[in-house]
């Protein structure tokens, strides 16, 4: 596997409340993403990144905001999390852009009470 | 970026080959077409990729008609261990922020 690693991989919180999720890669891929996986929805892109303070909205963006200072972390973070941002988020790398290969990280349980 | 349709759900018996068609009829022209494989509780796994015509690996084939309308991901004597979630993804370069995954293929595969 890929050397992507996700914090926390379980997380419960209330309404309200600041929460991040850290996705850190040892590989010094340019691209990293951060989706999120819903029951009868697939995966969504939340956001991306194509380098160190580069990054774009993805499909589902409202709500979250990310930062990456350095190449190896991609930081997720809900401002105010709210219950329909209960879900699975997934983060993954890659080289060449939407169009490459892509390596998944392990995922993180949200729930947001 | 082209919208893909797949098939909710697919069975299956180990030993048999089994294909999941991916409808795209918008494709774009420098879109590619690409299939993950998702196990419960793991983050998709990428299968294959491919452009146009017949691309195969060890673990798979892609056949892709001229028109590029649809595509076809084939699986050789599946196993139990095949059983997943297929996505199919459709995309260039430029994709930009629209890239998703669709709501993927179940495959079940029985002994």
């Amino acid at each position: 596997d890929a050397g992507i690693t996700q914090s926390p991989r379980h997380k419960v919180t209330e309404t309200g409340t600041p929460v991040t999720l850290r996705c850190h890669q040892t590989e010094n891929h340019r691209y990293m993403y951060w989706y999120r996986q819903d029951p009868g929805h697939g995966l969504r892109l939340i956001h991306y990144s194509y380098g160190v303070k580069d990054t774009d909205k993805g499909e589902v963006s409202d709500g979250y905001s990310v930062s990456r200072s350095k190449t190896e972390d991609f930081l997720l973070t809900l401002e105010s999390a709210t219950s329909s941002q209960t879900s699975v988020y997934f983060c993954a790398i890659g080289d060449r852009g939407l169009i490459d290969t892509q390596y998944f990280g392990p995922g993180t349980r949200l729930t947001v009470l | 970026l082209a919208k893909t349709t797949q098939p909710i759900s697919m069975d299956s018996y180990e030993g048999q080959e089994v294909n999941i068609t991916c409808s795209h009829n918008n494709i774009a022209t420098n879109d590619y077409i690409t299939w993950y494989q998702q196990f419960p509780s793991q983050g998709p796994r990428f299968i294959i990729q491919g452009y146009k015509t017949k691309v195969t690996n060890e673990v798979a084939s892609l056949f892709i008609p001229a028109d590029r309308k649809s595509s076809t991901l084939s699986l050789p004597r599946v196993s139990l261990s095949d059983t997943a979630v297929y996505y199919c993804l459709v995309g260039g370069d430029n994709a930009g922020n629209m890239l998703t995954f669709g709501g993927g293929t179940r495959l079940m595969v029985k002994p």
